[in-house]
């Protein structure tokens, strides 16, 4: 399928469980990021990556780890989750440069218990 | 660091009228993006409208328009002749056009309900 695919879409965790998100875009993009939403909070950014093996943290990175081997995918992985990691995970991708669309994936609903 | 308030968190809004969403936003660069991005209860998140700092003329797409006041640092987003598929929250979103990092910074949202 083309465009920008995660999975799970659902996922239910235990505390201290390690999860992985994944996140696969069919454009080679150079830009992926991962953001977490939730309510009242709007999108935060947690990762970021500009090309394959070079990533950044954004606003909320503690607790996970991201890693980008190959363009197209961009992994998200929660070591221990924890109760307040539950949340609405969203995956973007964007070509180079700011006036370019970041095209948002379907997203995947976490549940850590 | 940049900062983007949605003051309002609900707003309602009856079929074939007009609505404006404010949005207000901080930051110390001259050039940038601005955009307003929709989701409906499907989550998926849809570019509404997008609108280039340097540029005066406000951005329009079909029933979808903003009033971008740069010095008030403003950036409201008017939907004319509303219909019931514009329920959804709606976040606005700013973008940095310097350097590397091509992040959003989102506000809060603001769910849009509409009136049959």
């Amino acid at each position: 399928d083309a465009g920008i695919t995660q999975s799970p879409r659902y996922k239910i965790t235990e505390t201290g469980r390690q999860v992985t998100l994944m996140c696969h875009q069919t454009w080679s993009h150079s830009y992926m990021f991962w953001y977490r939403q939730d309510l009242g909070h709007g999108l935060r950014l947690i990762y970021y990556s500009a090309a394959a093996d070079i990533t950044d943290k954004g606003e909320v990175p503690d607790g996970y780890v991201v890693s980008r081997s190959k363009t197209e995918n961009f992994p998200l992985t929660l070591e221990s989750a924890t109760r307040s990691q539950t949340s609405v995970y969203f995956c973007a991708s964007s070509e180079w440069g700011a006036a370019y669309e970041q095209y948002f994936g379907p997203g995947t609903r976490l549940t850590v218990t | 660091a940049q900062t983007v308030t949605q003051s309002q968190p609900e707003m309602s809004v009856q079929e074939a009228e007009t609505v404006t969403l404010s949005c207000t936003y901080d930051t110390s660069e001259s050039d940038y993006y601005l955009f307003w991005y929709k989701q409906p209860p499907s989550r998926q998140m849809i570019l509404v409208i997008r609108q280039e700092a340097y540029k005066q003329q406000n951005a329009t797409e079909n029933r979808f328009s903003v009033n971008f006041q740069k010095a008030a640092k403003s950036f409201s987003l008017k939907i004319s002749d509303s219909q019931l598929g514009d329920a959804a929250m709606y976040f606005c979103a700013y973008r940095s056009a310097s350097g590397a990092n091509s992040k959003l910074t989102f506000g809060k949202g603001i769910t849009l309900s509409v009136r049959p």
